[in-house]
């Protein structure tokens, strides 16, 4: 059974503080990791990652991928309380079809 | 085990046979909702539920039904399909809207 699990659950920083979020997966056929960021109803697109140890970045936030131990970790600098939302990570497989397995996501909350 | 059902998994059809996919969650939830995952297009709501008998048009609702007779089942009715309607399709159900949702395997739908 594929598996995405995300840490921490729950993350309260103040304003100005990094952060680190983390994802770890179990995937048959791994394809591409993505990380998307939810503040109201549907989930927006941040990064997709195929290749290991390629950072990909978008302003304050980056991400980089490590394919030998299965992990993703999202960056934010600087935090802004506009970036108080959930993060989602999902792991995408290839079967012929392809799979795409999500994380429960990471809330964090920026208080100012 | 707390989950998200979704059957079937793939499915290939044929323009205009009505067609259900359905959703189960086991963990309570008020709120529910369906997204279509494409590529380059991320994830876009399709409906949502906020309750029993509660639904409410997402981002991309033309050519789907829903119904929310019980808290546990939310599903997805193609009355017509056509084959703009092949993609990824995914629900969701979280404790309330904005909260951590979880996210079924995902249905696999090829309309010929």
């Amino acid at each position: 059974e594929d598996k995405v699990v995300q840490s921490p659950l729950s993350l309260v920083v103040h304003e100005g503080d990094t952060v680190t979020l983390n994802c770890s997966y179990e995937v048959t056929n791994f394809r591409s990791l993505l990380w998307y960021k939810q503040e109201k109803k549907a989930p927006t697109f941040l990064f997709m990652l195929t290749s290991s140890g390629i950072e990909k970045k978008s302003g304050r936030l980056s991400s980089i991928l490590d394919k030998k131990e299965l992990f993703s970790i999202l960056n934010i600098t600087a935090t802004q309380t506009g970036d108080s939302a959930i993060y989602l990570c999902a792991v995408e497989c290839n079967f012929g079809n392809e799979k795409l397995t999500f994380g429960t996501g990471t809330r964090l909350t920026i208080i100012p | 085990e707390a989950q998200v059902t979704q059957n079937p998994r793939y499915l290939i059809t044929v323009t205009g046979k009505k067609l259900t996919v359905t959703c189960s969650q086991n963990m309570n939830h008020e709120y529910m909702s369906w997204y279509r995952q494409d590529p380059g297009l991320g994830l876009r709501q399709i409906y949502y539920s906020m309750n029993v008998e509660v639904t409410d048009k997402g981002d991309v609702p033309e050519g789907y039904k829903v119904s929310r007779k019980e808290k546990r089942n939310f599903p997805l009715i193609l009355e017509s399909p056509s084959p703009n309607q092949t993609s990824l399709y995914f629900c969701a159900s979280s404790f309330l809207d904005g909260y951590e949702q979880y996210f079924g395997p995902g249905t696999r739908l090829t309309v010929t």
